[in-house]
């Protein structure tokens, strides 16, 4: 058990809707890191938020935001869903300092029919 | 993960030692991750190396790195069943975001 939660594990949803995929860090951990991973894409880093503030993007559609909170958890949201969004979310937390050790989450498989 | 370059596939019987090896293209990597994914969970951390060492030891685990190849690998003795897995080599490039690029992931089928 890495101290990362996500929730949902599952999550099956049709086109074109919106989804929130939820990531509680480790506790100290102040930085919060999204990734997707795909068959086709692999592991693909989306996002981190450091603090509640953005810090990098990555390979993130403009239809997918996120945010994190002053309690440090973090969302992802998912928007205009197509097939080809479907996936596993990672959510990884670090402390955020120079020591760049991520612990990842379970994560959460998005189905999109 | 396209800077990250790993084979796809590695098989080994029980016991032998197995290496999964890894390429990468930032010569600037501070830090270079070897993850562990078995089936339907999440990514765990194995072991990393600074890129300033050669070798990392670890129980089982060795890491190499040569730096002038920009090579990464990662040997486990004694394979056991419990190593099928998929392994992700994984480099962070020098930023503030600490963000990892990841390879394709090797997936280890370890027979008996």
């Amino acid at each position: 058990d890495s101290g990362v939660t996500q929730t949902p594990k599952h999550l099956i949803t049709a086109t074109g809707q919106r989804v929130t995929l939820r990531c509680s860090p480790r506790s100290g951990d102040l930085s919060v890191y999204w990734y997707q991973q795909s068959l086709d894409q692999g592991l693909q880093f989306l996002i981190q938020y450091y603090n509640g503030e953005e810090r990098a993007k990555g390979n993130i559609l403009e239809r997918f935001s996120a945010q994190q909170f002053p309690d440090l958890h973090s969302e992802l949201n998912l928007s205009s869903l197509e097939l080809g969004d479907s996936a596993l979310y990672f959510c990884a937390s670090s402390r955020g300092n120079s020591y760049n050790e991520q612990f990842f989450g379970p994560g959460t498989r998005l189905t999109v029919l | 993960g396209e800077d990250v370059e790993q084979s796809l596939f590695l098989s080994v019987r029980e016991g032998d030692s197995s290496v999964i090896n890894c390429t990468y293209t930032d010569s600037s990597s501070t830090y270079l991750y070897w993850y562990k994914q078995e089936p339907g969970a999440g990514l765990q951390l194995l072991t990393y190396i600074f890129s300033n060492m050669d070798m990392k030891q670890d129980q089982r685990l060795t890491v190499l790195l040569n730096k002038k190849d920009k090579h990464l690998s990662l040997r486990i003795a004694d394979t056991q069943t419990g190593d099928s897995a998929i392994y992700f080599c994984a480099e962070s490039p020098p930023s503030n975001d600490y963000k990892l690029s990841f390879g394709a992931g090797t997936t280890v089928t370890v027979r008996a």
